[in-house]
């Protein structure tokens, strides 16, 4: 039962160029939603969130999309830079509800190549 | 999120024995979450901790997982007479009271401890 799905598990990029990695969720509790990034060997690191009561959240290179009504968000790393190499994890939670648990999704590994 | 200290970082174990994976948060937070990450999966919730409670532990396996925040000391995930498919990677991710439970842009992980069940 997975209610966070990350259907791409790679992706492959040229430096310079827009990363697009895409996330769908089943559960429309989920009001919150969060993206981490994951370097081999290392703990996740959050990257960027998003609420449901907003379409849009930007931190610099970094812009998380939310569309609630097909369920699915995406993030967009714009320029793509080599560094940015890493698994990028879409997470979820229901905070109205009590703050649930995270959920994760299996997560996409992104190279950009130079 | 170097401040989240987990050990040891990898932990070795023939099948039968018992694991003991440590986390020490960051300075100043006080819940201390346990994610379980298998082999081409995502993180799985485990286990939510408050110093000296178990606030959930809906994603801990029914037998041979314990998990305790003492209030001296780092948490401990402690698993009994460990299997093959225990392999797996143990993350443990830290926060600062009053910042709403999971759901934290403030909380950090750490560097996991990769258990190798042999």
């Amino acid at each position: 039962d997975q209610q966070v799905k990350q259907n791409s598990p790679s992706l492959s990029v040229q430096e310079g160029r827009i990363s697009i990695l895409n996330c769908d969720y089943t559960n429309s509790m989920f009001d919150y939603f969060l993206w981490y990034k994951k370097y081999p060997a290392e703990g996740p690191t959050f990257l960027i969130s998003i609420s449901s009561i907003k379409d849009k959240n930007e931190d610099g290179r970094f812009t998380v999309f939310l569309n609630k009504s097909a369920k699915h968000l995406s993030l967009h790393i714009v320029p793509s830079q080599p560094g940015d190499s890493a698994v990028y994890f879409c997470a979820a939670s229901a905070r109205e509800s009590g703050n649930t648990p995270l959920v994760f999704g299996k997560g996409t590994r992104l190279s950009v190549i130079a | 999120n170097a401040g989240v200290m987990q050990n040891p970082r990898h932990l070795v174990r023939r099948r039968g024995q018992e694991a003991r994976l440590r986390c020490s948060p960051m300075k100043g937070h006080s819940h201390v979450y346990w994610y379980r990450q298998l082999p081409e999966e995502g993180l799985k919730f485990m286990v939510y901790l408050q110093k000296e409670n178990i606030i959930d532990e809906s994603g801990m396996p029914k037998e041979r997982f314990s998990a305790e925040f003492p209030k001296e000391g780092p948490s401990i995930l402690r698993i009994q007479q460990v299997v093959r498919g225990d392999s797996a990677a143990y993350f443990c991710a830290s926060s600062r009271p009053g910042t709403g439970g999971y759901v934290n842009t403030e909380a950090f992980f750490g560097q996991g401890t990769r258990l190798t069940v042999v």
